[in-house]
């Protein structure tokens, strides 16, 4: 149980294209979730906390209009790289709150070309 | 959320037991640690917690010392599979809708 989908795992995308990732809870529900990002040698670093039906709050240095974060439903959040850049590449991660812990999705692996 | 300190690497032979430690002197009270891995390019995973007794699942074991300023972290057979990066957390639980921040962590690196 407690199982976080995160798609797709990988992409690859020009820049100056929008690439949008999705986490879905599978079988709990979430009212908060979490958008992370990794870059290569270096530790997890929070991007965002996802309400659900509620605007997300960004860390600070985190730009929300460029990494836009939609929390539509119980299960589904959604972090949308817009404009990217290579600069933009990195693993992204993100979290479910199960209120008695936390589940991890798998990752999205970005390349912006 | 108090800081933790953890050395940045660590070699386990195959078989061994692992033992990873992790200082946490300023923890309060009312916080919990918590140990999550990360294999690389993959998610993180939660391993195990405890406030103040020693804990074991089917994962690993967790030592906390009596003064609760550091905890060992034990995979008693290391396997292959158990190379990756070993993050010891400590915060107050129950605290939905706040995030886990993660430290720099331990590089585990198990070899046959």
């Amino acid at each position: 149980g407690a199982v976080v989908s995160q798609h797709p795992s990988w992409v690859i995308c020009k820049s100056g294209t929008s690439v949008k990732i999705e986490c879905r809870s599978l079988d709990f529900q979430a009212t908060t979730m979490f958008w992370y990002r990794q870059f290569p040698k270096q530790s997890l670093m929070l991007m965002a906390t996802s309400n659900e039906g509620s605007k997300a709050t960004y860390e600070q240095g985190v730009e929300k209009d460029k990494f836009l974060i939609n929390h539509a439903s119980l299960t589904l959040s959604t972090l949308t790289v817009t404009s990217a850049h290579p600069e933009d590449s990195s693993f992204y991660i993100c979290s479910a709150d199960r209120g008695n812990g936390y589940t991890f999705g798998s990752g999205t692996r970005l390349t912006v070309v | 959320d108090a800081k933790t300190t953890q050395p940045p690497s660590m070699d386990c032979a195959e078989g061994r037991a692992a033992n990873l430690p992790c200082n946490h002197s300023t923890i309060s009270g009312n916080e919990y640690v918590y140990w999550y891995r990360q294999i690389h390019s993959q998610g993180p995973q939660y391993i195990i917690h405890g406030l103040k007794n020693n804990e074991t699942n089917e994962m690993a074991s967790l030592i906390i010392t009596e003064d609760r300023k550091s905890s060992t972290l034990i995979l008693p057979h290391a396997t292959l599979r158990d190379t990756a990066v070993y993050y010891c957390i400590v915060r107050v639980a129950g605290q939905a809708g706040t995030a886990l921040i993660f430290g720099k962590g331990t590089t585990l690196s198990v070899s046959s």
